[in-house]
């Protein structure tokens, strides 16, 4: 079973400037998440879909940051403009259910110069 | 709002030895904990949890004892290996959160051959 892909790897980009990750959960998967890891801290929860409805964005900056997950498959991340505290690992994850085991993609680590 | 806190940032054991990770949560709403471990440049991949309502749970090398008067739970790895070696995070879940996790800063475990 193929697991959770992320896309870029890296990306290293100026403040001001717009990017985009992109997440394929695991097939079947309708739950998946965008989590924030900064150096040293744990992830932290950005915004969780239940197939294409958006379950929690709470911690979701919205004034810069936006998700869609299209069709309730393939997700994608923006942040537009970044800062430089936007420097992170953005780490996607899926789960079969809300409630079940999330599985995690490499993660996309992003600088903000 | 620290929810979830791993004091120790690392942990240097021997190998054959034990290994003891600890985890304080504040939230009493939570009620499902998780650890998960992680690796460079992967994703955090799930390794044991407990419900509240237990207080021990074992998979092979792996217990994670919880104390909920304490708010307090440990991971426990007998015997530790140089495979063991990564970054632990704990994680906790609420009933009422849709699946979403509060994850604690992480432990970095390193075991000496």
């Amino acid at each position: 079973e193929a697991g959770v892909a992320q896309s870029p790897r890296y990306k290293i980009i100026e403040k001001r400037q717009s990017v985009a990750f992109w997440c394929n959960p695991i097939s079947g998967h309708a739950t998946l998440y965008w989590y924030q890891q900064i150096l040293g801290q744990g992830p932290k929860l950005l915004i969780q879909f239940q197939n294409n409805g958006v379950v929690d964005d709470s911690q979701l900056p919205k004034d810069r940051f936006s998700a869609e997950r299209l069709k309730g498959v393939d997700s994608t991340l923006k942040i537009q403009p970044a800062k430089l505290e936007d420097s992170a690992v953005y780490l996607c994850a899926s789960s079969s259910g809300q409630y079940n085991e999330q599985f995690f993609g490499p993660g996309t680590r992003l600088t903000v110069l | 709002d620290q929810q979830v806190k791993q004091n120790s940032p690392s942990l240097s054991v021997q190998e054959g030895r034990i290994s003891i990770l600890n985890c304080d949560y504040t939230n009493s709403m939570f009620d499902y904990f998780l650890w998960y471990k992680k690796y460079p440049a992967e994703g955090p991949t799930f390794l044991i949890s407990i419900s509240s309502i237990k207080d021990k749970n074992e998979d092979g090398r792996f217990t994670v004892f919880l104390n909920k008067s304490a708010k307090h739970l440990s991971l426990h790895i007998v015997p530790s290996q140089p495979g063991d070696s990564a970054v632990y995070f704990c994680a906790a879940r609420a009933v009422s959160s849709y699946g979403k996790l509060t994850f604690g800063q992480g432990t970095i475990l390193t075991v000496h051959p």
